[in-house]
């Protein structure tokens, strides 16, 4: 079985600052990973995505996710949080026989002024 | 391309009710899936469908059913509403089922209000 933990379920940054939002996953195989976020009352919005073709993967709005086999990390990051970042973030882990993917409980980000 | 496209948008029943969501894929997307998402659960697998055959279930219960069309569109349907029944329906669809990368796009959801 495959799982996704998101460590801390609220994080808060100053504009300006580094944003980090952490993920750890859980996979008897090699797993395909993903970054969404949320806006509310919306879907999910694809940020990136694992493929085996590199470890470090840049995604849309200047995010970027590294991909650590030693850890079974996947931490997003964001070198300048923005006022518009703040949403809630999910890690997923697809399952590689089907479409569906596991997600992570989610990180709330506020962005303070 | 449109996106995925679910409706209605907002619906609000009472207990005991019965109600169908619909959802419209990416063009030449193939494979469905439907989570419902609520602030103590989280985003829970309901179920998911490929070539209108339902492929994998979640640990919900038989109130809860769907279905897939041969155009790819899907629908699911939940009878007998309970109060915790209330949440965002989200769908999800896929080019493909499986396979590496394969990300899934999402539509806004349905709001599903119980009273």
């Amino acid at each position: 079985a495959q799982s996704v933990t998101q460590l801390g379920s609220h994080v808060s940054v100053s504009e300006g600052a580094l944003v980090l939002l952490r993920c750890n996953y859980s996979s008897s195989v090699p797993p395909y990973l993903f970054w969404y976020v949320q806006y509310p009352n919306q879907g999910l919005q694809l940020l990136l995505k694992y493929t085996s073709a590199a470890t470090l993967v840049k995604g849309i709005n200047g995010f970027e996710a590294e991909f650590k086999k030693s850890e079974t990390s996947f931490h997003l990051t964001k070198p300048s949080a923005h006022m518009s970042d703040a949403a809630e973030y999910f890690c997923a882990v697809s399952d590689p026989n089907a479409g569906k993917s596991t997600f992570g409980d989610g990180t709330t980000l506020t962005v303070k002024p | 391309k449109a996106g995925v496209t679910q409706t209605p948008r907002y619906l609000i029943k009472t207990r005991g009710q019965q109600v169908t969501l619909s959802c419209s894929p990416i063009s030449g997307h193939r494979s469905v899936s439907w989570y419902q998402q609520t602030p103590g659960q989280g985003l829970q697998f309901l179920f998911e469908y490929f070539s209108e055959t339902q492929r994998n279930k979640g640990n919900f219960p038989g109130r809860f059913s769907g279905r897939q069309f041969s155009n790819s569109r899907s629908e699911m349907n939940v009878s007998t509403l309970e109060l915790g029944d209330s949440a965002l329906y989200l769908c999800a669809s896929s080019l493909r089922f499986g396979g590496e990368s394969n990300e899934q796009f999402f539509g806004p959801g349905t709001r599903l209000t119980v009273l």
